[in-house]
């Protein structure tokens, strides 16, 4: 059980835009910088967002971050089939989860 | 480009130390940055591990402080994952990645990562 709540599920058809919270405390969300990653199966995770709000080279700007007080969000505009993926955010954390912190990870289906 | 690259034993008896080295290409490890390990066992989430600065210093995951250890070899551009008195639990897919940052309470972002090198701890 993770200290950072994500939904389980997600769910959206072509088009539609998505969104995926991670809810966390000031111990770890409120004081520290926010990441997501989206993971395909068999494939290693590739960091979607980085610094609550920035996007890597290479990401389209369909995907963007926001952070507010201890909860973030990840938001998927245009959704596409090939965006049917695992989602996690991840973050540091003061308390004795440990310098780096996973959320339990939100299974996107793109109807 | 960088590229990290899992390698060790994909089976560990139950009791025994994981051993697992990760090799980097594309960056030299002592021009700095932190180095990490994360596991997803199968069906579950992400679990981070620990990581390492290129200076050997390491932070590790609390749950599993007193069995893990990390360790940096610059003149061969790898570091290694340790992890002892392995149980089932432990069976998982190991990945080491990148966090490209210097301040310790900015990581978190991996952005390279291996392909992942799955781990099973059986008799």
């Amino acid at each position: 059980q993770s200290v950072l709540t994500q939904p389980p599920s997600a769910s959206g058809t072509p088009g539609q835009r998505v969104t995926i919270s991670c809810s966390g405390s000031s111990s770890n969300i409120g004081s520290y910088y926010v990441y997501w990653y989206q993971h395909l199966p068999g494939t290693a995770p590739k960091l979607l967002i980085h610094r609550n709000d920035q996007r890597p080279s290479g990401v389209p700007d369909r995907f963007s971050g926001s952070k507010s007080g201890t909860s973030a969000y990840l938001a998927i505009s245009g959704l596409r089939s090939e965006d049917e993926a695992d989602y996690y955010c991840a973050t540091g954390d003061d308390s004795l989860s440990g310098l780096v912190i996973f959320g339990g990870g939100t299974k996107l289906t793109v109807l | 480009q960088v590229q990290l690259q899992e390698s060790g034993p994909g089976l560990v008896k139950p009791w025994e130390t994981l051993s697992l080295t990760c090799t980097v290409s594309g960056y030299s490890i002592s021009s700095g940055f932190y180095w990490g390990w994360i596991r997803q066992p199968p069906g579950q989430g992400l679990e981070w591990i620990g990581i390492i600065y290129h200076t050997g210093t390491t932070y590790y995951n609390p749950s599993l402080q007193s069995r893990v250890t990390i360790s940096v070899d610059t003149s061969k551009n790898q570091f290694s994952l340790r992890l002892s008195s392995v149980t089932a639990a432990d069976t998982a897919v190991y990945y080491c990645a990148r966090d490209p940052v210097d301040i310790v309470a900015t990581v978190g972002g991996f952005d390279y990562w291996g392909q992942g090198t799955l781990v099973t701890v059986s008799s």
